[in-house]
Protein backbone atom coordinates (compact mmCIF):
# COMPACT_ATOMS: atom_id res chain seq x y z
CA UNK A 1 0.00 0.00 0.00
CA UNK A 2 1.65 3.30 -1.08
CA UNK A 3 -0.78 5.45 0.49
CA UNK A 4 -2.71 6.86 -2.65
CA UNK A 5 -6.19 5.71 -3.16
CA UNK A 6 -8.67 5.26 -5.99
CA UNK A 7 -12.48 4.78 -6.08
CA UNK A 8 -14.07 2.53 -7.08
CA UNK A 9 -11.71 -0.23 -8.15
CA UNK A 10 -13.97 -1.62 -10.43
CA UNK A 11 -16.39 -0.03 -12.80
CA UNK A 12 -18.27 -1.05 -15.75
CA UNK A 13 -21.05 1.13 -17.46
CA UNK A 14 -22.93 0.82 -20.89
CA UNK A 15 -21.61 2.77 -23.60
CA UNK A 16 -22.43 6.61 -23.58
CA UNK A 17 -22.99 6.67 -19.49
CA UNK A 18 -20.67 9.15 -17.53
CA UNK A 19 -18.48 7.80 -15.10
CA UNK A 20 -16.10 9.69 -12.20
CA UNK A 21 -13.23 8.17 -10.44
CA UNK A 22 -11.91 9.74 -7.14
CA UNK A 23 -7.97 9.44 -6.36
CA UNK A 24 -7.01 10.63 -2.87
CA UNK A 25 -2.82 11.30 -2.94
CA UNK A 26 -0.56 10.91 -0.07
CA UNK A 27 -1.52 14.17 2.34
CA UNK A 28 1.73 16.12 1.98
CA UNK A 29 2.17 15.52 -1.61
CA UNK A 30 1.08 18.44 -4.02
CA UNK A 31 1.83 17.28 -7.30
CA UNK A 32 -0.84 14.63 -9.04
CA UNK A 33 -1.00 12.72 -12.14
CA UNK A 34 -3.49 10.36 -14.15
CA UNK A 35 -2.21 7.34 -16.10
CA UNK A 36 -4.53 5.39 -18.31
CA UNK A 37 -3.11 1.48 -19.12
CA UNK A 38 -4.78 -0.78 -21.41
CA UNK A 39 -4.28 -3.89 -21.85
CA UNK A 40 -0.45 -5.63 -22.94
CA UNK A 41 0.87 -1.54 -22.59
CA UNK A 42 2.65 0.72 -20.63
CA UNK A 43 0.80 3.27 -18.62
CA UNK A 44 0.16 6.72 -20.39
CA UNK A 45 0.01 10.05 -19.18
CA UNK A 46 -3.30 12.07 -18.96
CA UNK A 47 -3.05 14.60 -16.91
CA UNK A 48 -0.56 16.93 -13.92
CA UNK A 49 -1.83 18.74 -10.95
CA UNK A 50 0.74 20.42 -8.79
CA UNK A 51 -1.97 21.82 -6.17
CA UNK A 52 -4.97 22.76 -7.83
CA UNK A 53 -4.13 23.81 -10.94
CA UNK A 54 -4.03 21.84 -14.31
CA UNK A 55 -0.52 22.56 -15.74
CA UNK A 56 -0.91 19.96 -18.36
CA UNK A 57 -2.69 17.86 -20.52
CA UNK A 58 -2.22 14.95 -22.84
CA UNK A 59 -3.32 15.15 -25.92
CA UNK A 60 -5.15 11.66 -24.79
CA UNK A 61 -7.30 13.76 -22.84
CA UNK A 62 -10.46 14.14 -25.16
CA UNK A 63 -13.26 16.61 -24.58
CA UNK A 64 -15.13 14.08 -23.19
CA UNK A 65 -12.50 13.85 -19.99
CA UNK A 66 -12.49 16.51 -17.58
CA UNK A 67 -10.13 16.13 -14.23
CA UNK A 68 -10.29 18.22 -10.85
CA UNK A 69 -8.27 18.87 -7.94
CA UNK A 70 -10.11 21.29 -5.74
CA UNK A 71 -8.49 22.70 -2.73
CA UNK A 72 -5.14 21.01 -4.14
CA UNK A 73 -6.64 17.36 -2.39
CA UNK A 74 -8.26 14.91 -3.71
CA UNK A 75 -8.74 14.56 -7.67
CA UNK A 76 -11.69 13.80 -9.74
CA UNK A 77 -11.33 12.29 -13.43
CA UNK A 78 -14.57 12.15 -15.29
CA UNK A 79 -15.71 10.47 -18.94
CA UNK A 80 -18.58 11.90 -20.15
CA UNK A 81 -20.35 10.19 -22.81
CA UNK A 82 -18.42 6.87 -22.41
CA UNK A 83 -17.10 4.86 -25.72
CA UNK A 84 -15.54 1.42 -25.66
CA UNK A 85 -12.19 2.07 -26.54
CA UNK A 86 -12.48 4.06 -23.28
CA UNK A 87 -11.96 0.66 -21.11
CA UNK A 88 -9.03 0.91 -19.14
CA UNK A 89 -7.27 0.77 -16.28
CA UNK A 90 -7.08 4.23 -14.80
CA UNK A 91 -4.28 5.00 -12.68
CA UNK A 92 -3.59 8.02 -10.35
CA UNK A 93 -0.09 8.64 -9.11
CA UNK A 94 1.41 11.55 -6.02
CA UNK A 95 4.80 13.10 -5.73
CA UNK A 96 6.37 15.89 -3.64
CA UNK A 97 7.86 19.07 -4.69
CA UNK A 98 11.15 18.64 -4.56
CA UNK A 99 12.85 19.77 -7.99
CA UNK A 100 14.88 16.89 -8.58
CA UNK A 101 14.39 13.07 -8.58
CA UNK A 102 11.10 13.04 -7.69
CA UNK A 103 9.67 9.95 -7.60
CA UNK A 104 6.02 9.39 -7.96
CA UNK A 105 3.94 6.47 -6.19
CA UNK A 106 0.56 4.96 -7.69
CA UNK A 107 -2.21 3.59 -6.48
CA UNK A 108 -4.15 0.19 -7.40
CA UNK A 109 -5.96 1.78 -10.05
CA UNK A 110 -9.84 2.07 -11.34
CA UNK A 111 -10.41 -0.48 -14.19
CA UNK A 112 -13.25 0.55 -16.39
CA UNK A 113 -14.95 -1.87 -19.00
CA UNK A 114 -17.53 -0.11 -20.94
CA UNK A 115 -19.55 -2.14 -22.77
CA UNK B 1 12.73 12.59 -22.67
CA UNK B 2 15.21 9.44 -23.69
CA UNK B 3 14.23 6.56 -25.03
CA UNK B 4 14.76 2.80 -23.37
CA UNK B 5 15.26 -0.50 -24.81
CA UNK B 6 14.52 -3.60 -22.72
CA UNK B 7 13.96 -7.25 -23.48
CA UNK B 8 10.77 -8.36 -23.63
CA UNK B 9 11.16 -11.01 -21.48
CA UNK B 10 13.45 -12.79 -18.79
CA UNK B 11 13.45 -15.31 -16.94
CA UNK B 12 15.32 -16.28 -13.45
CA UNK B 13 15.62 -19.22 -11.11
CA UNK B 14 14.12 -18.75 -7.73
CA UNK B 15 17.16 -17.71 -4.94
CA UNK B 16 19.00 -16.49 -7.91
CA UNK B 17 19.83 -12.67 -8.64
CA UNK B 18 18.11 -11.44 -11.29
CA UNK B 19 19.86 -9.00 -13.61
CA UNK B 20 17.53 -6.97 -15.89
CA UNK B 21 19.13 -4.84 -18.71
CA UNK B 22 18.09 -1.21 -19.64
CA UNK B 23 19.67 0.76 -23.00
CA UNK B 24 19.20 4.63 -22.76
CA UNK B 25 22.07 5.73 -25.42
CA UNK B 26 20.18 9.05 -25.87
CA UNK B 27 19.89 9.67 -22.10
CA UNK B 28 21.11 13.67 -21.04
CA UNK B 29 23.09 14.88 -18.69
CA UNK B 30 20.27 15.84 -16.17
CA UNK B 31 17.54 12.91 -16.80
CA UNK B 32 17.42 9.92 -13.92
CA UNK B 33 17.21 6.56 -14.37
CA UNK B 34 13.80 4.66 -13.11
CA UNK B 35 12.72 1.69 -12.58
CA UNK B 36 9.27 0.63 -11.67
CA UNK B 37 7.41 -2.56 -11.56
CA UNK B 38 3.89 -3.80 -12.22
CA UNK B 39 2.77 -7.14 -10.69
CA UNK B 40 -0.41 -7.96 -12.30
CA UNK B 41 -3.78 -6.10 -12.15
CA UNK B 42 -1.84 -3.58 -9.17
CA UNK B 43 -0.33 0.02 -10.19
CA UNK B 44 3.12 0.15 -10.77
CA UNK B 45 5.38 -0.01 -7.90
CA UNK B 46 8.71 2.61 -7.45
CA UNK B 47 11.73 0.27 -7.07
CA UNK B 48 14.30 2.53 -7.63
CA UNK B 49 16.25 5.71 -9.09
CA UNK B 50 19.85 7.44 -9.93
CA UNK B 51 21.43 10.26 -11.63
CA UNK B 52 25.43 8.73 -11.77
CA UNK B 53 25.87 6.66 -9.14
CA UNK B 54 25.30 3.12 -8.27
CA UNK B 55 22.10 3.08 -5.43
CA UNK B 56 20.76 0.82 -3.48
CA UNK B 57 17.62 0.15 -1.33
CA UNK B 58 16.00 -2.60 0.37
CA UNK B 59 14.19 -4.07 -2.69
CA UNK B 60 17.23 -3.72 -5.33
CA UNK B 61 20.33 -2.71 -6.78
CA UNK B 62 21.10 -0.36 -9.77
CA UNK B 63 24.14 -0.07 -11.68
CA UNK B 64 25.14 3.06 -13.91
CA UNK B 65 27.18 2.80 -16.95
CA UNK B 66 30.16 5.26 -16.75
CA UNK B 67 28.86 6.68 -19.67
CA UNK B 68 25.17 6.33 -18.36
CA UNK B 69 24.08 4.82 -21.44
CA UNK B 70 23.16 1.37 -20.09
CA UNK B 71 22.12 0.50 -16.67
CA UNK B 72 21.34 -2.82 -14.82
CA UNK B 73 18.72 -3.20 -12.15
CA UNK B 74 19.53 -6.28 -9.84
CA UNK B 75 17.23 -8.08 -7.76
CA UNK B 76 19.94 -9.82 -5.32
CA UNK B 77 17.32 -12.83 -4.26
CA UNK B 78 14.73 -13.47 -6.27
CA UNK B 79 11.43 -14.74 -4.90
CA UNK B 80 8.38 -16.17 -6.79
CA UNK B 81 6.28 -12.34 -5.59
CA UNK B 82 8.91 -10.55 -8.07
CA UNK B 83 7.61 -11.51 -11.12
CA UNK B 84 6.00 -8.83 -12.86
CA UNK B 85 6.78 -6.22 -15.94
CA UNK B 86 9.67 -4.57 -15.19
CA UNK B 87 10.08 -0.60 -16.93
CA UNK B 88 12.92 1.38 -17.12
CA UNK B 89 12.32 4.85 -17.59
CA UNK B 90 14.60 8.15 -17.90
CA UNK B 91 13.28 11.39 -16.98
CA UNK B 92 14.21 14.89 -16.36
CA UNK B 93 14.81 15.59 -12.70
CA UNK B 94 13.94 19.44 -13.01
CA UNK B 95 11.29 21.58 -12.46
CA UNK B 96 7.72 20.55 -14.57
CA UNK B 97 5.24 17.81 -15.26
CA UNK B 98 7.92 15.14 -14.95
CA UNK B 99 5.58 12.77 -16.68
CA UNK B 100 6.62 9.03 -16.54
CA UNK B 101 7.06 7.92 -20.26
CA UNK B 102 6.41 4.08 -20.16
CA UNK B 103 7.70 1.71 -22.51
CA UNK B 104 6.82 -1.69 -23.04
CA UNK B 105 9.07 -3.14 -20.29
CA UNK B 106 10.51 -6.73 -19.60
CA UNK B 107 8.27 -9.14 -18.25
CA UNK B 108 10.27 -11.40 -15.56
CA UNK B 109 9.32 -14.71 -14.52
CA UNK B 110 10.64 -15.84 -11.10
CA UNK B 111 10.80 -20.09 -11.54
CA UNK B 112 10.26 -22.42 -8.71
Amino acid sequence: DTGVSQDPRHKITKRGQNVTFRCDPISEHNRLYWYRQTLGQGPEFLTYFQNEAQLEKSRLLSDRFSAERPKGSFSTLEIQRTEQGDSAMYLCASGPRRGRGETQYFGPGTRLLVL
Amino acid sequence: DAKTTQPPSMDCAEGRAANLPCNHSTISGNEYVYWYRQIHSQGPQYIIHGLKNNETNEMASLIITEDRKSSTLILPHATLRDTAVYYCIVRVGVQGAQKLVFGQGTRLTINP
